[in-house]
């Protein structure tokens, strides 16, 4: 199993374009999550899905869109970048497994985001 | 979630155990506690949980107090590899999906 992948790895934005990050899982779990990190701090949590077609916000969703259409991939869509948006983006995924707790998540590598 | 007390910085000397607190006195009856670490610039790494037991895995022991008011997580015998930020959560209530990750604890190991 690959894991988590994130794509691209880095990337520098100008004020007000948009892009999206995209992660796939290869596990086939059903909860899968963004967030952020900015320098010398801990996850934020952006937006999380609990399954396709089923999204919800995090802690800091302003400025930021989700989509699950499959189990697989969740990707980041990021519009009118702004240089608050500067970060490490990190996509994560979870089992739902009946009797246990779903808090031991699967990271991925992250995304290293710079607006400018 | 319930709020999470860790020191900033810790040392350890290679080879020996190192003994990472956390308080959680406002933890209720059925809130796990979950351990992750960060290797700088990688993503986090899930650790270890526990509820009210202590728990050892291939990687480390949680030990929780019998109140459950904090835990210590244990690297037995620490390499320098296990330098990384770690992270000691409690999810709230039935949103065991949902981490708050604080700033944690950096944990340095010496040669």
């Amino acid at each position: 199993n690959a894991g988590v992948t994130q794509t691209p790895k880095f990337r520098i934005l100008k004020i007000g374009q948009s892009m999206t990050l995209q992660c796939a899982q290869d596990m086939n779990h059903n909860y899968m999550y963004w967030y952020r990190q900015d320098p010398g701090m801990g996850l934020k949590l952006i937006y999380y899905s609990v399954g396709a077609g089923i999204t919800d916000k995090g802690e800091v969703p302003n400025g930021y869109n989700v989509s699950r259409s499959t189990t697989e991939d969740f990707p980041l869509r990021l519009e009118l970048a702004a240089p608050s948006q500067t970060s490490v983006y990190f996509c994560a995924s979870s089992p739902r497994n009946s009797g246990r707790p779903y808090g031991e998540q699967f990271f991925g590598p992250g995304t290293r985001l710079t607006v400018l | 979630d319930a709020k999470t007390t860790q020191p900033t910085s810790m040392d350890c000397a290679e080879g020996r155990a190192a003994n990472l607190p956390c308080n959680h006195s406002t933890i209720s009856g059925n809130e796990y506690v979950y351990w992750y670490r960060q290797i700088h610039s990688q993503g986090p790494q899930y650790i270890i949980h526990g509820l009210k037991n202590n728990e050892t895995n291939e990687m480390a022991s949680l030990i929780i107090t019998e109140d459950r008011k904090s835990s210590t997580l244990i690297l037995p015998h620490a390499t320098l590899r296990d330098t990384a930020v770690y992270y000691c959560i409690v999810p709230s209530g039935g949103s065991n999906y949902k981490l708050t990750f604080g700033k944690g604890t950096l944990l340095t190991v010496n040669p």
